[in-house]
């Protein structure tokens, strides 16, 4: 079956532009994660999803980042006016209600590039 | 002090050989436990889950898992050069309960 797919891939931008990253988890996961992992380090928690609300944006770095999701299935991340310390692999990764929150299984990535 | 500690490594064994990656946390009421598994350049990719003291076995891994001391632990035994990766221990947040908190793994070498 399809697993939890991102898109864009790579994406290059210059600093001050807005991007949008896409996550589509695997059909009847509830949960959705967004995490971001920079070169050589962890993964840092950015958001998650139950159904289409977020119990927990803890993570958000600041108010430049946004997410949503919709139908309880695609979600986006938006980052604004990007800036260089932005560069890095955002995650998404989806769970089941069965498998709980531990059972996550992860798309990808995009791989964010800030000029 | 982090919530999910691991010894960063580069931890290098030779082919063969018992791989021990360690662990600790810090919430105390945290009772669901993963291990994740990251190859360079891939996502991670779940390889074990634990939820009660003891060890539990799949194959070539255990993990082994101390509430008392706040210790989780990933044997890999017969090791191989296909097991090098960045191996993620995850628990979960007793404050959130549909969070995990990742350490930031430990890298694991294994020499022919």
């Amino acid at each position: 079956g399809a697993g939890v797919s991102q898109s864009p891939s790579n994406k290059v931008t210059e600093k001050g532009k807005d991007v949008e990253l896409r996550c589509d988890p695997i059909s009847g996961h509830t949960a959705l994660y967004w995490y971001r992992q920079r070169l050589g380090q962890g993964l840092e928690f950015l958001i998650y999803f139950q159904g289409n609300s977020a119990p927990d944006k803890s993570g958000l770095p600041s108010d430049r980042f946004s997410a949503e999701r919709t139908g309880e299935s695609v979600s986006t991340l938006t980052i604004q006016r990007t800036q260089q310390e932005d560069s890095a692999v955002y995650l998404c990764a989806s769970s089941s209600q069965r498998g709980g929150p531990g059972e996550q299984f992860f798309g990808p990535g995009t791989r964010l590039t800030v000029l | 002090q982090k919530e999910v500690e691991q010894n960063s490594g580069p931890l290098s064994v030779p082919e063969g050989a018992i791989a021990s990656l360690n662990c600790t946390y810090s919430d105390r009421g945290s009772q669901s436990f993963f291990w994740y598994r990251q190859y360079s350049g891939k996502s991670p990719e779940l390889i074990m889950s634990i939820y009660s003291n003891g060890d539990k076995e799949d194959g070539r891994f255990t993990a082994q898992l101390n509430k008392a001391s706040q210790y989780v632990s990933l044997l890999i035994r017969d090791s191989q050069p296909s097991d090098s990766a960045t191996y993620l221990c995850a628990v979960n947040s007793y404050s959130s309960a549909s969070k995990i908190i990742f350490g930031s793994g430990t890298r694991l070498s294994i020499r022919p």
